[in-house]
C-alpha cells in the first residue's frame, strides 16, 4: 500500500522556468511533510518541509504548498537551474515523535539549458 | 544542516561473509537512527529504527538476525549484514534524527553500495 505517491516519474524543465513536482498521500494521519533531493549513489539531502497547520512554506527558490483537503502537496522551484537536476522524493511523517518517514517513489527532474 | 557520515561508501564481499556499515552523526547527538534500503529506481524502504541503548525495531519482512543493528552511542549506529548473499546486494542508507531544531527532519548519510559476489 503506497501511502505517498509521486505519479510523475520524470519531469523535464528548461533552465530559468518553474519546476513543479507533485505528491499525493492517502493517510490523513500524516501531519508533517518533507522534500528531499537525491543524486545517484548519494543519500537524500533535506530541502524543505511543511507542517499540516500551514499551507505554504518558502525557502529561497523552493516553495512547498500543502492542500490538506486534497491530500496533495507540491514543490515549486523557481527559477530552475541545471544543478537542480536530481531525483526528488516527498516524504510524510507524524509530528511529535522521531517517527519514520514514508517516502514517495520519486520524480527525476532534468533541467535543460 | 546536520552532517551524517556513513562508511564505507562501497563494499564488495564474497557470499557468506559479514559486512558492517557505520553511521555517525558528526555535529549533533542522534536520539534515533534509521536504516533504509534502496533498490534501483525504487523508493527508500525503511528497514529498522534504532534508539540509543535499546534494541532496534524492525519493519515487517526484515530479518533481524540477518541485519544486526547496534546503536551504542548517541553518535554511532552500525548495521551488520550477516552471511551476505547476492540478493542482499543493494544501496543501504542511514539517517539520524536529533530532535530539537531538527524536529521531524532526518539527515541522511551518503549511502553504502553493497555488492555480494
Amino acid at each position: 500500500d503506497q501511502q505517498v505517491k509521486q505519479n510523475s516519474p520524470s519531469l523535464s524543465v528548461q533552465e530559468g522556468r518553474i519546476s513543479i513536482l507533485n505528491c499525493d498521500y492517502t493517510n490523513s494521519m500524516f501531519d508533517y511533510f518533507l522534500w528531499y533531493k537525491k543524486y545517484p549513489a548519494e543519500g537524500p539531502t533535506f530541502l524543505i518541509s511543511i507542517s499540516s497547520i500551514k499551507d505554504k512554506n518558502e525557502d529561497g527558490r523552493f516553495t512547498v504548498f500543502l492542500n490538506k483537503s486534497a491530500k496533495h502537496l507540491s514543490l515549486h522551484i523557481v527559477p530552475s537551474q541545471p544543478g537542480d537536476s536530481a531525483v526528488y522524493f516527498c516524504a510524510a511523517s507524524y509530528t511529535g515523535t522521531a517517527s519514520k518517514l514514508t517516502f514517495g517513489t520519486g520524480t527525476r527532474l532534468q533541467v535543460t539549458l | 544542516g546536520a552532517v551524517v557520515s556513513q562508511h564505507p561508501s562501497w563494499v564488495i564481499c564474497k557470499s557468506g561473509t559479514s559486512v558492517k556499515i557505520e553511521c555517525r552523526s558528526l555535529d549533533f547527538q542522534a536520539t534515533t537512527m534509521f536504516w533504509y534500503r534502496q533498490f534501483p529506481k525504487q523508493s527508500l524502504m525503511l528497514m529498522a529504527t534504532s534508539n540509543e541503548g535499546s534494541k532496534a525495531t524492525y519493519e515487517q519482512g526484515v530479518e533481524k538476525d540477518k541485519f544486526l543493528i547496534n546503536h551504542a552511542s548517541l553518535t554511532l549506529s552500525t548495521l551488520t549484514v550477516t552471511s551476505a548473499h547476492p540478493e542482499d546486494s543493494s544501496f543501504y542508507i542511514c539517517s539520524a534524527w536529533g530532535g530539537g531544531e531538527a524536529k521531524n527532519i532526518q539527515y541522511f548519510g551518503a549511502g553504502t553500495r553493497l555488492s555480494v559476489l
